[in-house]
């Protein structure tokens, strides 16, 4: 079946607006976990979602940035008033099984350049 | 910030030859992953090792663990020029609900 996909695949925004970040899992995957990438830098974890329940969000760097995934399905980043410092690559990843236990698949990104 | 730290940051070998990446991290874990990340690309996953696990083969890969050391190693033999890539270890930091990535080494198998 299809892979993790995320949209849009490139956003600019000025500073100061909000932007909404989707990724659509593989069908059934139970967990999902959201990360930033800055360049030339390994993923930092961001949240953690185990069906529609965010296990985890330790890693969101400040109250502009929420995450959901209200049918445990699809799930959004949202990041408000964005700031220069948020520019990076915002991956998304699945997994079949609960918990950072298994196998992870990972969506291409979102490049997200605020200007 | 990072839990894991790969070395070298950067390695440059020649086609056919193996290449060996090392990983340390800091606290207990319940497995340990390893990632290839292509340039401009998303991630994907080589192998999975279990903290009870000493080492794991998956074709040109070889993935031993020492917790005591709190230590990782990847081994690519016969390295090809499409082997050119960035490699990350990840780990569930033990509580499971977090995953955290290394720094990364940059490899590039040269034709």
């Amino acid at each position: 079946g299809a892979g993790v996909s995320q949209s849009p695949r490139y956003k600019v925004a000025k500073r100061g607006q909000d932007v909404a970040l989707r990724c659509d899992p593989i069908s059934g995957h139970v967990s999902l976990f959201w990360y930033q990438q800055a360049l030339g830098q390994g993923p930092e974890f961001l949240t953690y979602f185990q069906n529609e329940a965010q296990l985890d969000k330790s890693g969101l760097p400040s109250d502009r940035f929420f995450a959901e995934r209200p049918e445990g399905s699809v799930s959004t980043l949202k990041i408000q008033r964005t700031q220069q410092e948020d520019s990076a690559v915002y991956l998304c990843a699945s997994s079949w099984g609960g918990l950072a236990l298994y196998e992870q698949y990972f969506g291409p990104g979102t490049r997200l350049t605020v200007t | 910030s990072q839990q894991g730290e790969e070395d070298p940051q950067a390695l440059s070998i020649q086609e056919g030859e193996n290449a060996t990446m090392n990983c340390s991290y800091k606290t207990s874990i319940n497995n340990l992953q390893w990632y290839r990340q292509n340039s401009g690309r998303g991630l994907v996953h080589l192998i999975l090792i279990r903290s009870n696990e000493r080492e794991k083969h998956s074709g040109r890969l070889r993935v031993t663990l020492d917790t005591s050391k709190k230590s990782s190693s990847l081994l690519i033999t016969a390295s090809r020029a499409a082997d050119t890539a960035s490699y990350f270890c990840a780990t569930d930091a033990g509580t499971g609900n977090q995953f955290y990535f290394g720094t990364g080494t940059s490899l590039t198998v040269i034709p």
